[in-house]
């Protein structure tokens, strides 16, 4: 296991389209985090999966998005209908169930809609 | 609500200076407060964390709870130091700690 991986690392599309991103977390690790990170900012929670509950989302995650972790193991982002704005970088970390804040992230996912 | 602020989005220092990069954070609860650090083209990855009160590469933090404040200090800047600082606060109930990052300090080491 060589940490937390994300597919695609990059993502051309056109305004319309969908998307859709894969995370496959740290095995042993339960929880699952998306963020997005626009040029300037830190990185902005999007939601959080405890196994293969959804127990969190941001109010920044609107109704054009949604994130599954079936199996409570890899997870998935879809964008739908992509917009300019939705242009970003999208990360995926986790972390142990005791792991205080302490994430470990992926390589990320650079979406560019056209 | 939690917010953590870095207010300076570069930090020029010359090789051997001191640095100081700052991170004030808003919490109502006991917060807890880490540093992380994501060198160019690398991924995002942790410094260090106040509840470790450790010393990594150089860094060290420290957790002023009065002044809300948990700034990174390293007595001499190398070149290998340059990269984006993120400071990052994890607070929340009832077993999950939502973490909230600042927009994050470029350090940039001058030879």
């Amino acid at each position: 296991d060589t940490g937390v991986s994300q597919d695609p690392r990059h993502k051309i599309t056109k305004r319309g389209q969908n998307v859709t991103f894969r995370c496959d977390p740290i095995s042993e690790h339960n929880r699952l985090y998306w963020y997005r990170q626009t040029l300037g900012q830190g990185p902005e929670f999007l939601t959080y999966f405890q196994n293969e509950a959804q127990l969190e989302k941001s109010r920044l995650l609107s109704d054009r998005f949604s994130a599954e972790r079936p199996k409570g193991s890899f997870s998935t982002l879809e964008i739908q209908r992509t917009e300019q704005g939705d242009s970003a970088m999208y990360l995926c970390a986790s972390s142990l169930l005791s792991g205080r804040g302490e994430q470990y992230f992926g390589p990320g996912t650079r979406l560019t809609v056209t | 609500a939690q917010r953590v602020t870095q207010p300076e989005k570069l930090l020029s220092v010359f090789k051997g200076a001191p640095v100081e990069l700052k991170c004030n954070y808003s919490y109502s609860g006991s917060p807890e407060l880490f540093w992380y650090v994501q060198y160019s083209r690398q991924r995002l990855q942790l410094l260090l964390r106040h509840i470790s009160r450790e010393s990594i590469k150089g860094f060290t933090a420290d957790l002023n709870k009065g002044e809300t404040s948990f700034h990174l200090k390293k007595p001499f800047a190398q070149e290998e130091d340059s990269a984006m600082y993120y400071c990052a606060l994890s607070g929340g109930s009832g077993g999950y700690q939502k973490v909230t990052f600042g927009i994050g300090t470029k350090l940039q080491v001058i030879p």
